[in-house]
């Protein structure tokens, strides 16, 4: 078992959706959870970031961490085009600063 | 704040060349910087931890004469493919720790493509 899972995808869905993105880890050490954003050919860009459990909310997006179901969310609102992308989950903790990353989602939101 | 670039944005060179690519902290300073590999399809691949002053720290399986590191000061870190082979082709990315949360910040990453 991977330490981080999560679908691959594609995830299609029509404009305006709302979009759940999960992420399953196994390592109870992990509390520092982030999700990334790339788009085909660039670097990951920085979405979230929350410690530990809870819900994280910035603009359309919101996070969600459960650390006793060792799931994490997000949740893209009134999604749009331009959210087309992969997006990443990863974390960290344990000592470690070094994150784990899942494999990606394929996100496509078409108009 | 928090932005890392990398330099080239792609390469392309012929088998058994050397390729530099190079990873700056534009408006941090970035003790760490991490060198991470990707496919196509695929998640991002750690290879190595870079530190500034030391050397790097490879992880399993990557070869450390092949894939050099250098982390010569605070904004720049350096990996250098050598004799580079077609299976090295890869999409090649670098980050930095920093921010207001310390975590990572990604550059834009280099397309390497081995004839």
């Amino acid at each position: 078992q991977k330490e981080v899972e999560q679908d691959p995808g594609p995830l299609s869905v029509p404009e305006g959706a709302i979009v759940s993105l999960n992420c399953t880890y196994s390592n109870s050490a992990f509390q520092y959870f982030m999700w990334y954003r790339q788009y085909s050919r660039k670097g990951p860009e920085l979405l979230m970031y929350t410690y530990s459990s809870g819900n994280k909310e910035d603009g359309r997006f919101t996070a969600q961490v459960d650390k006793s179901s060792k799931y994490i969310s997000l949740f893209i609102r009134d999604s749009q085009p331009s959210d087309s992308a992969t997006y990443l989950c990863a974390m960290s903790g344990g000592g470690s600063y070094i994150p784990t990353f899942g494999r990606g989602t394929s996100l496509i939101v078409h108009p | 704040g928090a932005v890392v670039s990398q330099h080239p944005s792609r390469v392309i060179c012929k088998s058994g060349t050397s390729v530099k690519i190079e990873c700056r902290s534009l408006d941090f300073q970035a003790t760490t910087m991490f060198w991470y590999r990707q496919f196509p399809k695929q998640s991002l691949m750690l290879m190595a931890t870079s530190n500034e002053g030391s050397k790097a720290t490879y992880e399993q399986g990557v070869e450390k004469d092949k894939f050099l590191i250098n982390h010569a000061s605070l904004t720049l870190s350096t990996l250098t493919v050598t004799s580079a082979h077609p299976e090295d082709s890869s999409f090649y990315i670098c980050s930095g720790i920093g921010g207001p949360w310390e975590t990572q910040y990604f550059g834009p990453g280099t397309r390497l493509l081995v004839l």
